[in-house]
C-alpha cells in the first residue's frame, strides 16, 4: 500500500526565515503525482504545489519550491522568506490512480509556526 | 480552480440522529471526493462520488454508514447515520479540476454528543 511519511510534526520558525518540510512517500507506480496542501486556523485545505514524477524539474510557485529526489522517494517542501499567514499545517499527499480511479493519501502533517 | 461550499459549517447532534452535508460546487464536474478528518489527524478518503454512479468506498466505510447522493455534476451529498460520538470530525468534500489536482470545500465541523 502506498503511504506517505511526515517525520516532522511541528517546526516554527522567525518571520523571513527559510524552512523545510520533509516528506517521504512509499510506492511501486513509476507515474504519480505529489502534493502539499496547507490547512489553517479556517480549516480550509488549500494546494499549495504539485508535482509531477515523470518530471525532473523541481516545481515553483512564488515563495514556494519542492525537492523532488525520485529515487529516494522524497518530495520535500521550502517555503522562502516565510510569512506569518504561512502558519497551519501543511499536509505531502500522493495520488495513486488504479482502473482509473484515483485516491490522494496524505501524510499525518506538519504544524508549521511562523513567529514574529 | 472551483469554488466549493459546504452546509452546514458546523453542528452539534444527538447520537443515534442522522446528519445531511451538502457540497456544492460553481462548476461541472465528473469527480467529487468525501474525506473525514478526525481531530488532529490527517485526512482519509471516506468515498469517490461520481454522477452517475454509485459511489465506491473506501475500507472501512460503508453504505449504510455513509450514505451519498450524486444527482448532478455540481452537487453531492453525505450522510451520517445513527451517529455516535467517534463520529466526531470534520468532514469535507472536493473535486477534482484537472491534472488529478483537488480542491476542497471549507469543510463541515460534527460534534456528537
Amino acid at each position: 500500500a502506498q503511504t506517505v511519511t511526515q517525520s516532522q510534526p511541528e517546526m516554527s520558525v522567525q518571520e523571513a526565515e527559510t524552512v523545510t518540510l520533509s516528506c517521504t512517500y512509499d510506492t511501486s507506480e513509476s507515474n504519480y503525482y505529489l502534493f502539499w496542501y496547507k490547512q489553517p486556523p479556517s480549516r480550509q485545505m488549500i494546494l499549495v504545489i504539485r508535482q509531477e514524477a515523470y518530471k525532473q524539474q523541481n516545481a515553483t510557485e512564488n515563495r514556494f519550491s519542492v525537492n523532488f529526489q525520485k529515487a529516494a522517494k522524497s518530495f520535500s517542501l521550502k517555503i522562502s522568506d516565510s510569512q506569518l499567514g504561512d502558519t497551519a499545517m501543511y499536509f505531502c499527499a500522493f495520488i495513486q490512480v488504479i482502473q482509473g480511479a484515483q485516491k490522494l493519501v496524505f501524510g499525518q502533517g506538519t504544524r508549521l509556526t511562523i513567529n514574529p | 480552480s472551483a469554488v466549493i461550499s459546504q452546509k452546514p459549517s458546523r453542528d452539534i447532534c444527538q447520537r443515534g440522529t442522522s446528519l445531511t452535508i451538502q457540497c456544492q460546487v460553481d462548476s461541472q464536474v465528473t469527480m467529487m471526493f468525501w474525506y473525514r478528518q478526525q481531530p488532529g489527524q490527517s485526512l482519509t478518503l471516506i468515498a469517490t462520488a461520481n454522477q452517475g454512479s454509485e459511489a465506491t468506498y473506501e475500507s472501512g466505510f460503508v453504505i449504510d454508514k455513509f450514505p451519498i447522493s450524486r444527482p448532478n455534476l455540481t452537487f453531492s451529498t453525505l450522510t451520517v447515520s445513527n451517529m455516535s460520538p467517534e463520529d466526531s470530525s470534520i468532514y469535507l468534500c472536493s473535486v477534482e479540476i484537472h491534472g488529478y489536482e483537488q480542491y476542497f470545500g471549507p469543510g463541515t465541523r460534527l460534534t456528537v454528543t
